[in-house]
């Protein structure tokens, strides 16, 4: 089946720690997202790529970073300059064409600070 | 200003009962707009795009008023299945595929 997987579901950082959330997509979408979602608030965009070897800062990118070395994949690192990591994460990609602004996601892995 | 409001509710509706609510948006230059169905502690899903003329999609009525710069959604016969939070979405006219969010409206039905 075609989708967005994002692992883990549930991560634990450490103070002074990076972590990697993944998000791999088999639809053959060249953009990939990433959004923060906090309690009572929209989903804000981290960063995002529109093709691959190629990214841009979305509105909230301080303390996170991203690569995209393959279509197919755009992992996220929660570095340790993140103060306030602890939130839901979110993987979307869009597909070409036409319907190139609708964003489908992935389930989301949640991050808490330990 | 937030560029996507939406109300956070919660709209208390009674199972077949109709509920609806607003978005407005505050970028007159924005084309797309959509509705998506988030349940509580999952992902968002796309319920539906809405369009100039407005659309139907079911139960589902989506409305664009661009003169007020809102866009509506109304749920007839409500289910207990509809009960979710709604996300107001609006794309970010001066960039290719980037998208606004509002923070949701949630909707409870109760029996």
């Amino acid at each position: 089946d075609g989708g967005i997987t994002q692992s883990p579901k549930y991560l634990f950082r450490k103070e002074g720690q990076n972590v990697t959330l993944s998000c791999e997509q088999n639809l053959n979408h060249d953009a990939m997202y990433w959004y923060r979602q906090d309690p009572g608030q929209g989903l804000r965009l981290i960063y995002y790529s529109q093709i691959v070897n190629d990214f841009q800062k979305g509105d909230i990118a301080e303390g996170y970073s991203v690569s995209r070395e393959k279509k197919e994949s755009f992992p996220l690192t929660v570095t340790s300059a993140q103060k306030n990591p602890t939130a839901f994460y979110l993987c979307a990609s869009t597909p070409t064409g036409g319907a190139r602004n609708i964003q489908y996601f992935g389930a989301g892995t949640r991050l808490s600070v330990l | 200003r937030k560029e996507v409001e939406q109300d956070p509710g919660p709209f208390n509706v009674p199972e077949g009962a109709t509920v609806a609510f607003n978005c407005t948006y505050s970028n007159s230059a924005s084309q797309s707009f959509f509705w998506y169905r988030q349940d509580c502690r999952k992902e968002p899903k796309l319920l539906m795009s809405v369009y100039s003329s407005g659309n139907e999609d079911g139960r589902f009525t989506a409305q664009l008023n661009r003169a007020s710069q809102y866009i509506s959604l109304l749920i007839r016969d409500s289910k207990l299945s509809d009960s979710a939070t709604y996300l107001c979405v609006v794309n970010k006219a001066d960039s290719w595929g980037k998208l606004q969010f509002g923070a949701g409206t949630q909707v409870v039905v109760t029996p």
